[in-house]
């Protein structure tokens, strides 16, 4: 099983849709999740951390589950802005090693 | 604040020549890290660095080298090029427990070896 497991879509969707991406982790011990956005030949860009207890930064909520070792970014009223790839982030729960990064889910938000 | 700094921005170089990509940061990160990303693919981790004279090979390190003497920087080297190098290559840096903060990236260097 891959440590870090994301459909790539492309998930293809109008303007003011709800759309929501899940991600799967192999390591049960990992306690850090994190979702990044990747615009087209651009670098990677935090776009927001996930509690235990789910948190939502405006129009986005994440949400994490750990029985089931998955995560989830859910997007309301979709903007063309939006239309990007959406990165999965997971800690490898030993010492100092970095960060694992999922391929990506590739989401365009069509007018 | 600059934040992470990578040049050059594009580059191709022929098969055989040698180069180095500059990385630096200016927000007193000890982490540093180089993930290289082929097109449609996700980032792949090169080499990393937890602080300064220290380093550590990541999942695809062969034909790279990388050298940590100030903080500030962590440049790679590729000594014989060859076009499976062909990649864009990200530096990213992050505080200790990049558990709790995540990464903030470079943007990029675009690389192509013909």
């Amino acid at each position: 099983r891959k440590e870090v497991e994301q459909d790539p879509g492309p998930f293809n969707v109008p303007e003011g849709a709800t759309v929501a991406f899940n991600c799967t982790y192999s390591n049960s011990a990992s306690q850090s999740f994190f979702w990044y956005r990747q615009d087209c030949r651009k670098e990677p860009k935090l776009l927001m951390s996930v509690y235990s207890s789910g948190n939502e930064d405006g129009r986005f909520t994440a949400q994490l589950n750990r029985a089931s070792q998955y995560i989830s970014l859910l997007i309301r009223d979709s903007k063309l802005s939006d239309s990007a790839t959406y990165l999965c982030v997971v800690n490898k729960p030993s010492g100092n090693t970095p960060l694992v990064f999922g391929k990506g889910t590739r989401l365009s938000v069509i007018a | 604040n600059a934040g992470v700094t990578q040049t050059p921005k594009f580059r191709i170089l022929k098969i055989g020549q040698s180069m180095t990509l500059q990385c630096t940061q200016d927000m007193n990160h000890n982490y540093m890290y180089w993930y290289r990303q082929d097109p449609g693919m996700g980032l792949k981790l090169i080499y990393y660095s937890v602080g300064a004279g220290i380093t550590d090979k990541g999942e695809v390190p062969n034909g790279y080298n990388v050298s940590r003497s100030t903080t500030e920087d962590f440049p790679l080297r590729l000594e014989l090029a060859a076009p499976s190098q062909t990649s864009v290559y990200f530096c990213a840096s992050s505080l200790p427990g990049p558990d709790l903060h995540g990464y903030t990236f470079g943007s990029g260097t675009r690389l192509t070896v013909v």
